[in-house]
């Protein structure tokens, strides 16, 4: 069966500090990958998409970009985090196509202080 | 934007009753699909109801899509209070492999 797997599960860090947060899926392959935020008590923002490997699409201009160096791997990162990038992230898979369900991580909490 | 947005944002029941969440919508889309949020957890997909489909049942969970009201709903019948989580719903336009997620309605189950 299928698995994501999605660390650190919380993370804080300093203002201007980078960051890496990692999201890998097993039991598939040629995923869709994707990378929401989540702000307390609100809907999912999605910041990237992959439909392959060095396909990434950008959704909502800002200080964060992603990449996907192998097939299931899909990596979210900063090179200086502002107090504005906290949040609830979350990755998620799906298979090719338009008539497929999300199947998520648990989430990373991050908390910029 | 085709983001889909739920009513009520918050609903409180007793347990055994029945729950019915409302998402709107406002462009065409491809198909429709109720996610599942625990506190502090990611998604779980519920159900997913194509366009050209009105009704769709899963347990006890039951989706309705008008796609010419641009509306659909879930329900859930004979609520437990494990059923007790952020219910959002999430639209997929046309050729698109994307979602865009409502923000989401908390339902609460009192025992």
């Amino acid at each position: 069966s299928q698995t994501i797997h999605q660390w650190p599960a919380t993370l804080v860090q300093p203002v201007g500090s980078p960051l890496s947060l990692e999201c890998t899926v097993e039991g598939t392959s040629n995923p869709n990958l994707y990378w929401y935020r989540q702000a307390a008590g609100r809907g999912l923002q999605l910041l990237f998409y992959s439909v392959g490997i060095g396909q990434i699409s950008s959704e909502v201009p800002q200080n964060l970009s992603a990449s996907r160096p192998q097939d299931r791997q899909f990596i979210l990162s900063s090179k200086k985090l502002l107090l504005s990038d906290s949040g609830f992230y979350l990755c998620a898979w799906s298979d090719q196509g338009a008539l497929q369900p999300q199947h998520f991580g648990d989430g990373t909490r991050l908390s910029i202080l | 934007s085709q983001q889909g947005e739920e009513d009520p944002q918050a609903l409180s029941i007793q347990e055994g009753e029945n729950a019915t969440m409302n998402c709107s919508y406002k462009t065409s889309i491809n198909n429709l699909q109720w996610y599942r949020q625990n506190s502090g957890r990611g998604l779980v997909h519920l159900i997913l109801i194509r366009s050209n489909e009105r009704e769709k049942h899963s347990g006890r969970l039951r989706v309705t899509l008008d796609t010419s009201k641009k509306s659909s709903s879930l329900l859930i019948t004979a609520s437990r209070a494990a059923d007790t989580a952020s219910y959002f719903c999430a639209t997929n336009g046309r050729g698109a492999q994307k979602l865009v997620f409502g923000q989401g309605t908390r339902l609460t189950i009192n025992p």
